[in-house]
Parts: C-alpha cells; structure tokens; sequence
C-alpha cells in the first residue's frame, strides 16, 4: 500500500464551482499536512500549511484534516480558470529530517 | 518575498557527462533539499542537508550523485555519470526550521540524451 495515495485526475469543473480534491494516507505517524499547487513546468508552491485536525481557510481555499480516516481535503470556492493546475498534497513523517511524502498529484482544468 | 532560485532552468547533455545543478536556498534558512520529478509522476525526495552533510537520502540517491554548499548560498547536486532516465525536473528546497514549510524553487529540467 503507498504512504500516500491521490487521485491523479483530471478533473474538469466549471468556472464558479466548488473543488474537492483529496489524499489518504496509511501511515499515522505524519504529523504535518501540506497542499501544494504546481503549474506545468513550475515548482511547487505552497498553499496550506496544518498541523492538527479540523478546518483552516484562508481565502477561496479550505484545508481538512481527518486523523482518524487518515483523509485530508482541499476545498477551493469560486473556482477560475486561473486554478487550473496540479494540486500536490504531502505530508512529514517525523523522522529523520522530516522530508515530505508526496501524493501523486491530481490535475485540475476550471473551464470559463 | 525571498525565494529559492535554480540555475539552469533547462540543461541538456550526453549520457555519461557530469551535470552540476544550482541551488540557492532561502538566505536565513538551514536546511536544504532535492527532490526530483520525472515527466508525470510524483515528485520524489532525494536528500536533505544540514549544518554542511547529508541527514537523509533516499535509495535513488546512489554514488552517482552528491550534493554541496561550496559557500554560504550556494547549494549544489552532482550527477556524475548522467543516465537516460535521469531525465527529471529537479528541485530544490530549503525550510528555516525542520518542522516548517519548506519553499521550493522553480526547478531545473535535465535531458539526458
């Protein structure tokens, strides 16, 4: 079973509409929850950043965490055009240097 | 906004030939990182670095890489001896705190022909 696991997409919404977009994972030692969006041919960049369980929002974007399921989501509102890209969850494992896991990606088109 | 730069953006070389990849990490920042993303698949830790040697690397980091902080910003990756399937983006990262966000730079796409 992978560590992390994420649909990899596509996933085609219309502009305005609300994005669900998720990873699971097996292992209940990761502590640390990120969501990265990636552009073709771009790094990665930091969306979210949390730590426990629950909610975080900031803007358009929702960030849920689901210890228990092992499931985190993110939730983007009013979806455009300009969200089109790869979105990158990844998670630390507290070891080591806390490298990051990384979920496979799931590619996201938001039509006009 | 400080952020993390790689150099090239796009080098293209023989297979077998020594590529040098460039880093420079966030300034105030002390710990450092390469990952790598083959075209369509995830992006894969390869070694993290800190206080000037590598704290972890994964099984993909074998004797034909190595890394580098020849001076106080530089960050380097080595691939001695450059394969076909070493054909990835690479990227750095560099985080201030081990727990923290880490930021990634834009990459540096190699072709190994």
């Amino acid at each position: 079973q992978k560590e992390v696991e994420q649909d990899p997409g596509p996933l085609s919404v219309p502009e305005g509409a609300i994005v669900s977009l998720n990873c699971t994972y097996s292992n209940s030692a990761f502590q640390y929850f990120m969501w990265y969006r990636q552009y073709s041919r771009k790094g990665p960049e930091l969306l979210m950043y949390t730590y426990s369980s629950g909610n975080k929002e900031d803007g358009r974007f929702t960030a849920q965490v689901d210890k228990s399921s092992k499931y985190i989501s993110l939730f983007i509102r009013d979806s455009q055009p300009s969200d089109s890209a790869t979105y990158l969850c990844a998670m630390i494992r507290p070891s080591g240097t806390y490298k990051y896991i990384f979920g496979t990606g799931t590619r996201l088109k938001v039509l006009a | 906004e400080p952020e993390v730069t790689q150099t090239p953006s796009h080098q293209v070389t023989q297979m077998g030939q020594e590529v040098i990849l460039r880093c420079v990490p966030i300034s105030n920042h002390l710990y450092f990182y390469w990952y790598r993303q083959i075209l369509g698949q995830k992006v894969e830790f390869l070694v993290s670095f800190y206080n000037n040697e590598i704290s972890e690397k994964s099984e993909i980091f074998d004797d034909q890489f190595s890394v580098e902080r020849p001076d106080g910003s530089n960050f380097t990756l080595k691939i001695r001896s450059t394969k076909l399937e070493d054909s990835a983006m690479y990227f750095c990262a560099s985080t201030g705190e081990v727990t923290d966000t880490q930021y990634f730079g834009p990459g540096t796409r190699l072709t190994v022909l």
